[in-house]
């Protein structure tokens, strides 16, 4: 198994501009969420999905979107990019929701510079 | 929400016992408390994860008092692969009331 698969590794954005972070896993996880990571802040919870066709938002969600379409992805979309979203973007997955303290399996990141 | 607090930065050497400390006084009934590890350019790593009392794993030791509005995460005989920031996590359900600590950023020295 790869786990948990982000793309790209690093990005360069100017203001205003879109794009898609891609996340990925083979473990036929049902929960898969999205963080940023910002220094002296920790991570901060953006999106999650409980499972295809169903995605809610977390602590930080303004600026983002996301869609699940399949078990498999989870991709994060900025429809217009600011410098204040320049940070480390994290994704996660974990087997379920039925259990209280399923541990999250995380992706190696991408790092977002916007300019 | 629980409101997460841990040390910035530690220091130990190899060998030592490091023990991280994270304060959550909101913690609520259902919350569980969960650790984890971070390598840079890397993803947060699991470590160990509790309810109350005493987990112990083959890597850690997590201690939670009966007030749980505090835990402690134990590292015995650290080394300089240990070196790394740990965190904290509080919540349940994977939903969006969990809440990450800032990190403690544990730096080994020989």
């Amino acid at each position: 198994n790869a786990g948990v698969t982000q793309t790209p590794k690093f990005q360069v954005l100017k203001t205003g501009q879109s794009m898609t972070l891609q996340c990925a896993q083979d473990m036929n996880h049902e929960y898969m969420s999205w963080y940023r990571q910002d220094p002296g802040m920790g991570l901060r919870l953006i999106h999650y999905s409980v499972g295809a066709g169903i995605t809610d938002q977390g602590e930080v969600p303004n600026g983002y979107n996301v869609s699940r379409s399949t078990t498999e992805d989870f991709p994060l979309r900025l429809l217009s990019a600011a410098p204040s979203q320049t940070s480390v973007y994290f994704c996660a997955s974990s087997p379920s929701l039925d259990r209280a303290q399923e541990t999250q399996y995380f992706g190696p990141g991408t790092r977002l510079l916007v300019l | 929400l629980a409101k997460i607090t841990q040390p910035i930065s530690m220091d130990s050497y190899e060998g030592q016992e490091v023990n991280i400390t994270c304060s959550h006084n909101n913690i609520a009934t259902n919350d569980y408390i969960t650790w984890y590890q971070q390598f840079p350019s890397q993803g947060p790593r699991f470590i160990i994860q509790g309810y109350k009392t005493k987990v112990t794993n083959e890597v850690a030791s997590l201690f939670i008092p009966a007030d749980r509005k505090s835990s402690t995460l134990s590292l015995p005989r650290v080394s300089l692969s240990d070196t790394a920031v740990y965190y904290c996590l509080v919540g349940a359900n994977n939903n969006n009331d969990m809440r990450f600590g800032a990190g403690t950023r544990l730096t080994v020295k020989p």
